[in-house]
């Protein structure tokens, strides 16, 4: 089955600096790839995603970038602020109805003022 | 739309009684449900996968005596705890998805078995 690593595990920036957190898969079947964000004792939120036929995509102050052919795709948060702390998932799945997700194991990210 | 209601939010309940957690898609067909555990600070472990009107299909270490999945409906799924104990509190999350919709959590049910 897939497999995602996610690292760093945590992670502290400066007000306006940017952050950035890895994540690498092993299913080359994998074509769908989202990140989320959860607040402590809520929901995961989708923030972002990207499917396997495009190579960057950008709302705003977040990006997330995939390289197919070495398997990893990245989440690029710029000009961060107190309200972007949370902890952030990245996960792989194939991209059809039913198939389940593949989360990583989170990156605690916490933007100092 | 796509929005997945779950209930409820948090519960205690007393070691070795069974606990009932439902997950609902409100506006629209759920042809798949899934159910996690997160522990704190960590990340979502799936635990099993149910199919609206099949039996779940269970994760590797999963007790499906445990942790029994009900998938009647295409806009209900429920998780029951049966003989809670303490190690089994967590916080429980279900997603849902369905044709032509998108991958979508509910609000989590935190357990605490006292």
């Amino acid at each position: 089955g897939e497999n995602v690593e996610q690292h760093p595990s945590t992670l502290s920036v400066q007000e306006g600096d940017s952050a950035v957190i890895k994540c690498t898969y092993s299913d080359s079947a994998s074509n769908y790839f989202p990140w989320y964000k959860q607040e402590l004792g809520k929901r995961p939120q989708l923030i972002i995603d990207i499917r396997s036929n495009v190579g960057e995509k950008k709302d705003q102050r977040i990006a997330v970038t995939l390289n197919k052919t070495a398997k990893h795709f990245s989440l690029h948060i710029t000009e961060t602020q107190p309200e972007d702390s949370a902890v952030y998932f990245c996960a792989a799945s194939m991209r059809n109805t039913g198939n389940q997700f593949y989360f990583g194991t989170g990156t605690s990210l916490t933007v100092i003022p | 739309g796509a929005v997945v209601s779950q209930h409820p939010s948090w519960v205690i309940c007393k070691s070795g009684t069974s606990v009932k957690i439902e997950c609902r898609s409100l506006d629209f067909q759920a042809t798949t449900m899934f159910w996690y555990r997160q522990f704190p600070k960590q990340s979502l472990m799936l635990m099993a996968t149910s199919n609206e009107g099949s039996k779940a299909t269970y994760e590797q270490g999963v007790e499906k005596d445990k942790f029994l999945i009900n998938h009647a409906s295409l806009t209900l799924s429920t998780l029951t705890v049966t003989s809670a104990h303490p190690e089994d509190s967590s916080f429980y999350i279900c997603s849902a998805t369905g044709t032509g919709y998108g991958y979508t959590f509910g609000s989590g049910t935190r357990l605490t078995v006292v």
